[in-house]
C-alpha cells in the first residue's frame, strides 16, 4: 500500500519570501501521480499543483512549483513571494497511474499548516 | 466553486442516529468518490463510484454505505453513529473512470458532528 508522509505538521514564513513543503512517499509501482491540495480556513480542497513520474521536468504553476525527486521518493512544494492568502493547510497526495492496474483514489498525507507573518 | 454541490453544510445528530450526506458532482462528471477528514486518521478514501457502479472501496466502516442514482448524485448513509464518525465528509468528482487522469473536483464537505 502507498503511504504519504509530511514531516512538518507547521510551518512560518514571511510575506514575500519563500517557503519550501517537504513530503515523502512510499510505493512499489513506477508510474503514479503526485499533487499538492490547499485548504483554506473555508474548507474547501484547492488543486495547487500536479506531477506525472513519468516526467522528468519539475511542475510550475505560477508561484508555486515542485521539486520532484523520484529515485528518493521525495515532493516537496515551493512558494515564491508568499502571500497571506497562502496561509491555509497544506496536503501531499498520491494516486496510482490506471496503467499499472491502479486505484483512482487519492492517498493523503496528514497535512501541514502554513502561517504567512505580515 | 468547484461545482460539486454537498448537503448539509453541518449536521449535528446523537450517538446511534443514521444521517444521509449528499452529493452532486459537477455537471457531466460521472465519477464521485467520498473521503472522511477527521483529526486521528487525516484524510482517507472511502468510497468511489462510476456512473452508478461501485469501483472502489477503501476504509470504509460496514455501518457506512453510499450509492449513486441515475441522476448521479449520490448519498453517503451512515447508521448506529459513534463519536467517533465524527469529521469533515468530503465529495469529489471527474468526469471519467479509467483514463489515465482524471483531475477529482472537491465539493465543500459536510460537517458531521456525532454528540
Amino acid at each position: 500500500a502507498q503511504t504519504v508522509t509530511q514531516s512538518q505538521p507547521e510551518m512560518s514564513v514571511q510575506e514575500a519570501e519563500t517557503v519550501t513543503l517537504s513530503c515523502t512517499y512510499d510505493t512499489s509501482e513506477s508510474d503514479y501521480y503526485l499533487f499538492w491540495y490547499k485548504q483554506p480556513p473555508s474548507r474547501q480542497m484547492i488543486l495547487v499543483i500536479r506531477q506525472e513520474a513519468y516526467k522528468q521536468q519539475n511542475a510550475t504553476e505560477n508561484r508555486f512549483s515542485v521539486n520532484f525527486q523520484k529515485a528518493a521518493k521525495s515532493f516537496s512544494l515551493k512558494i515564491s513571494d508568499s502571500q497571506l492568502g497562502d496561509a491555509a493547510m497544506y496536503f501531499c497526495a498520491y494516486r496510482s497511474s490506471l496503467t499499472q492496474g491502479g486505484s483512482e483514489k487519492l492517498v493523503f498525507g496528514k497535512g501541514m499548516k502554513l502561517t504567512v507573518n505580515p | 466553486d468547484s461545482g460539486v454541490t454537498q448537503t448539509p453544510k453541518h449536521l449535528i445528530t446523537a450517538t446511534g442516529q443514521r444521517v444521509t450526506l449528499r452529493c452532486s458532482p459537477r455537471s457531466g462528471d460521472l465519477s464521485v468518490y467520498w473521503y472522511q477528514q477527521s483529526l486521528d486518521q487525516g484524510l482517507q478514501f472511502l468510497i468511489h463510484y462510476y456512473n452508478g457502479e461501485e469501483r472502489a472501496k477503501g476504509n470504509i466502516l460496514e455501518r457506512f454505505s453510499a450509492q449513486q442514482f441515475p441522476d448521479l448524485h449520490s448519498e453517503l448513509n451512515l447508521s448506529s453513529l459513534e463519536l467517533g464518525d465524527s469529521a469533515l465528509y468530503f465529495c469529489a468528482s471527474s468526469a471519467f473512470s479509467g483514463t489515465p487522469y482524471n483531475e477529482q473536483f472537491f465539493g465543500p464537505g459536510t460537517r458531521l458532528t456525532v454528540l
